[in-house]
């Protein structure tokens, strides 16, 4: 079983509707979880951390699920801008092997 | 300016050389990081080094070398050996690991002809 794993999608959605997706991990120790965006053909950059409590910025929704070892994002009123593909970070704080998720491709349509 | 600085943007190599991408850093930080990334996939961990002088092996570290003289300074090199070596290459650094941000280059595409 991979380490973290991601549904691929693509998630085609129409702008101003809410989608949602999960990452998995199977590692119970971790401890730090990212959500990263990357635009077609660029490097990816940080959107968000994702703390035990959930955290919410603008219209974009992190949460954890310690119990079944799962990070989720949620993004409303989806924009065109949006349309990326967005990467998970699950590690333990001392573990330097910094390994991302496969990515989930969000598309979104006028 | 803060950053990391990859060069060259695009990179065109022969079959049976070797080559060599440059990743540069004034961030201060004390770990670096190699990634390969195919046409449509996710990003896979070559090397990575958390201190200078020391470096590990990620998932796919075969054909590929590393040095970490300098603080600043993770230097990628694509052996002959590497049979698939076009990709885009994406190196990245962060002061504690896993449990902080990561920062990335703008990458390298790497082209064999």
């Amino acid at each position: 079983r991979k380490e973290v794993e991601q549904d691929p999608g693509p998630f085609n959605v129409p702008e101003g509707a809410t989608v949602a997706f999960n990452c998995t991990y199977s590692n119970s120790a971790s401890q730090s979880f990212f959500w990263y965006r990357q635009d077609c053909r660029k490097e990816p950059k940080l959107l968000m951390s994702v703390y035990s409590s959930g955290n919410e910025d603008g219209r974009f929704t992190a949460q954890l699920n310690r119990a079944s070892q799962y990070i989720s994002l949620l993004i409303r009123d989806s924009k065109l801008s949006d349309s990326a593909t967005y990467l998970c970070v699950v590690n333990k704080n001392n573990d330097y092997k910094l390994s991302f998720g496969a990515g989930t491709t969000v598309t979104v349509r006028a | 300016d803060g950053g990391i600085t990859q060069s060259p943007k695009y990179l065109f190599r022969k079959e049976g050389q070797n080559v060599t991408l440059s990743c540069e850093q004034n961030l201060n930080h004390d770990a670096m990081y190699w990634y390969r990334q195919d046409p449509g996939q996710g990003l896979r961990l070559i090397y990575y080094s958390q201190i200078v002088n020391d470096f590990q092996k990620g998932d796919i570290a075969e054909g590929y070398s590393v040095s970490r003289e300098k603080k600043e300074s993770f230097p990628l090199t694509v052996t002959s050996a590497q049979k698939n070596p076009t990709a885009f290459y994406l190196c990245a650094s962060s002061s504690q690991g896993g449990s902080t941000e990561a920062f990335f280059g703008q990458g390298t595409r790497l082209t064999v002809v």
